[in-house]
């Protein structure tokens, strides 16, 4: 079955740190453009980061660059998003996403997301 | 940053009858080269994950109902739902990928009147 995962729920103090995780299957990987989506409570969604097939390119929005570093290990088929320097509207569902072969086009496969939440 | 610009914020249609989301992206989504409008839809349901529903600006993904259609160009785009069914209740977004940051609309909740 073609199916992205992420990794379950987290609770993390203000300031600190976590790496998200989203697992692979169906699919070639390796062949795609990846994405991180996420969506804070009863809000609409937000584009956060993706990378290149390779790895050689990342693109980030403003509101996480120098915080978050998206990568991935097409060996293990498998994307990441290291999350630090948390804040309270780092709060969210964060889902992890394919784009295109060619180029990031839309996102046509998603997964059923990971909560994040920042409090004390 | 491409704002993507969505009305109504909610709309309420009947059973049946044809319901109209529009987007309006700050600065056309236009690729001149290959007269592609770089833009997607997305249908949200509650407690489940985006669908894409149409790239593009208007081909359909493969097994949704040909009851929603896109039309548009530029920067001005509708998705319309031809005869609404109680299954299509969700929140829907545009997206736009021709720059960097992608970005998404605020997103039209569709209720049943």
């Amino acid at each position: 079955e073609v199916q992205l995962v992420e990794s379950g729920e987290h609770l993390v103090q203000p300031g600190g740190s976590l790496r998200l995780s989203c697992s692979a299957s169906g699919f070639i990987f390796s062949s795609y453009w990846m994405t991180w989506v996420r969506q804070a409570p009863g809000k609409g969604l937000e584009w956060v980061a993706n990378i290149k097939q390779d790895g050689s390119e990342t693109y980030y929005v403003d509101s996480v660059k120098g915080r978050f570093t998206i990568s991935r290990d097409n060996t293990k088929n498998s994307l990441y998003l290291r999350v630090s320097s948390l804040r309270a509207d780092d709060t969210a569902v964060y889902y992890c996403a394919r784009g295109g072969a060619d180029w990031d086009w839309y996102l046509d496969l998603w997964g059923r997301g990971t909560l994040v939440t920042v409090s004390s | 940053d491409f704002v993507m610009t969505q009305s109504p914020d909610s709309l309420a249609v009947s059973l049946g009858e044809r319901a109209t989301i529009n987007c309006q992206s700050s600065q056309s989504v236009l690729y001149s080269s290959n007269n592609k409008n770089y833009l997607a839809w997305y249908q949200q349901k509650p407690g489940q994950p985006p669908k894409l529903l149409i790239y593009w600006a208007s081909t359909r993904e493969s097994g949704v109902p040909d009851r929603f259609s896109g039309s548009g160009s530029g920067t001005d785009f509708t998705l319309t739902i031809s005869s609404l069914q109680a299954e299509d209740v969700a929140v829907y977004y545009c997206q736009q990928y021709y720059n960097t940051p992608r970005t998404f609309g605020q997103g039209t909740k569709l209720e049943i009147k």
